[in-house]
């Protein structure tokens, strides 16, 4: 079993549809939580970052943590064209000095105009 | 955040050959680690590059073969050596800013062996 689950999709919606994005892990010491977006040809942008349990929003995108499930979410609102991408999950814990990332596999989004 | 440069980003190359990626980043930053990404997969971290020592592998991943300079704050390279068509991936380069702060990322280098 992988440390950290994604569903690879893809997932195809229609512009202007509330998306949800999730991972799951199975390493409680994870305790800093990321959302990168890449685009075809391109590197992992941040996208959304989190510590520890909770909710962050910014504009259109909101991200959840809840350790208790070893569960996180990221929510796009009002999805448009340019929000197709891959999203991946990330995660780090808290005493990993040398800064180790794990990643989930992946989902690929598609929003149709 | 901070601008990472990765050259090349794509290069196309002949099997047993070798080639060396270079990332420069526009300000001095602590950490610096080189990622794999085959083909519609996620990421693996191949190592991190220490400042005037020698960068730290993970697992899978050798000095020999992926052999990683890290002259100062702001620059690093891989060498990718003696390749073969398993090594056609994309590389990546990505910073640090030590303690809490996320790790950002370079588009990458595409490479494919013929």
């Amino acid at each position: 079993q992988k440390e950290v689950e994604q569903d690879p999709g893809p997932l195809s919606v229609p512009e202007g549809a509330i998306v949800s994005l999730n991972c799951t892990y199975s390493n409680s010491a994870f305790q800093y939580f990321m959302w990168y977006r890449q685009y075809s040809r391109k590197g992992p942008e941040l996208l959304m970052y989190t510590y520890s349990s909770g909710n962050k929003e910014d504009g259109r995108f909101t991200a959840q943590v809840d350790k208790s499930s070893k569960y996180i979410s990221l929510f796009i609102r009002d999805s448009q064209p340019s929000d197709s991408a891959t999203y991946l999950c990330a995660m780090r814990a808290l005493l990993d000095a040398g800064n180790m990332l794990t990643f989930g596999g992946g989902t690929r989004l598609m929003v149709k105009p | 955040s901070a601008v990472i440069s990765q050259k090349p980003s794509r290069d196309i190359c002949q099997r047993g050959t070798s080639l060396t990626i270079q990332c420069q980043v526009d300000s001095q930053v602590t950490m610096m680690f080189w990622y794999r990404q085959q083909p519609g997969q996620s990421l693996t971290l191949i190592a991190t590059a220490n400042q005037g020592s020698e960068a730290t592998y993970e697992s899978g991943f050798v000095i020999d073969k992926f052999p990683i300079s890290r002259p100062n704050l702001t620059f690093s390279t891989l060498t990718v050596s003696n390749m073969s068509p398993e090594d056609s991936s994309i590389y990546l380069c990505s910073v640090g800013f030590g303690g809490d702060q996320p790790q950002h990322f370079g588009d990458g280098t595409r490479l494919s062996i013929l």
